[in-house]
């Protein structure tokens, strides 16, 4: 049984450019978050999608947007890249059940460096 | 913000029990306690998760206060390979409540042969 698996594990981009990240989650799982970890941090929460829409979303400017597909996967679009973008973004899958708890899961997560 | 507090690290033999403490002074009555370990630059692992009694799995022990304002995670027997930061994190399960977790710095786990 596949985790989460995300692509491409590492990734270097300069200032203005735009970057996408994508993300497959647990199988059974229908919901992805995307967190964003600078060095010595804990992650930060960006979005969270269920049902292809935005369910949530934490203190991230408009230059961060997302998708999910269909087939529950997802993408993470960052533009206008700064050099503050360069961080470790993670994804974490789980499976918004109308009864208890959601346990996410997460990925590998992609190594962006911004220069 | 984090709504625990963790210290900042700990040391701990190998072969021995790894006590990690959290405070979560603020709890309400229907959020739990997780806990998630991420070893050096990979994605964050779950452990296990707890809302008042305490809770067991092959990785760890979660012992919640009867108060709920604290808890211990316990790996009962630590080797060197669960050297990593643990988070302790606080949550509302699925209600219409927020979907994300709230990451502090967590406690730094150093396991010494």
């Amino acid at each position: 049984d596949a985790g989460v698996t995300q692509s491409p594990t590492h990734l270097i981009k300069t200032r203005g450019q735009q970057v996408t990240l994508r993300c497959s989650p647990k199988s059974g799982h229908d919901t992805v978050s995307w967190y964003q970890q600078a060095l010595g941090q804990g992650p930060q929460f960006i979005f969270q999608y269920y049902e292809e829409e935005e369910r949530q979303r934490g203190n991230f400017p408009d230059r961060f947007s997302g998708h999910q597909f269909p087939n529950y996967s997802s993408e993470l679009n960052v533009n206008a890249l700064l050099l503050g973008d360069s961080a470790l973004y993670l994804c974490a899958s789980s499976l918004l059940g109308l009864a208890g708890l959601e346990t996410q899961y997460f990925g590998p997560g992609t190594r962006l460096l911004v220069l | 913000d984090a709504k625990t507090t963790q210290p900042t690290s700990m040391d701990c033999a190998e072969g021995r029990a790894a006590n990690l403490p959290c405070n979560h002074s603020t709890i309400s009555g229907n959020e739990y306690v997780y806990w998630y370990r991420q070893i050096h630059s990979q994605g964050p692992q779950y452990i296990i998760h707890g809302l008042k009694n305490n809770e067991t799995n092959e990785m760890a022990s979660l012992i919640i206060t009867e108060d709920r304002k604290s808890s211990t995670l316990i790996l009962p027997h630590a080797t060197l390979r669960d050297t990593a930061v643990y988070y302790c994190i606080v949550r509302v399960g699925y209600g219409g409540s927020q979907g994300n977790l709230i990451f502090g710095k967590g406690t730094k786990l150093s396991v010494k042969p």
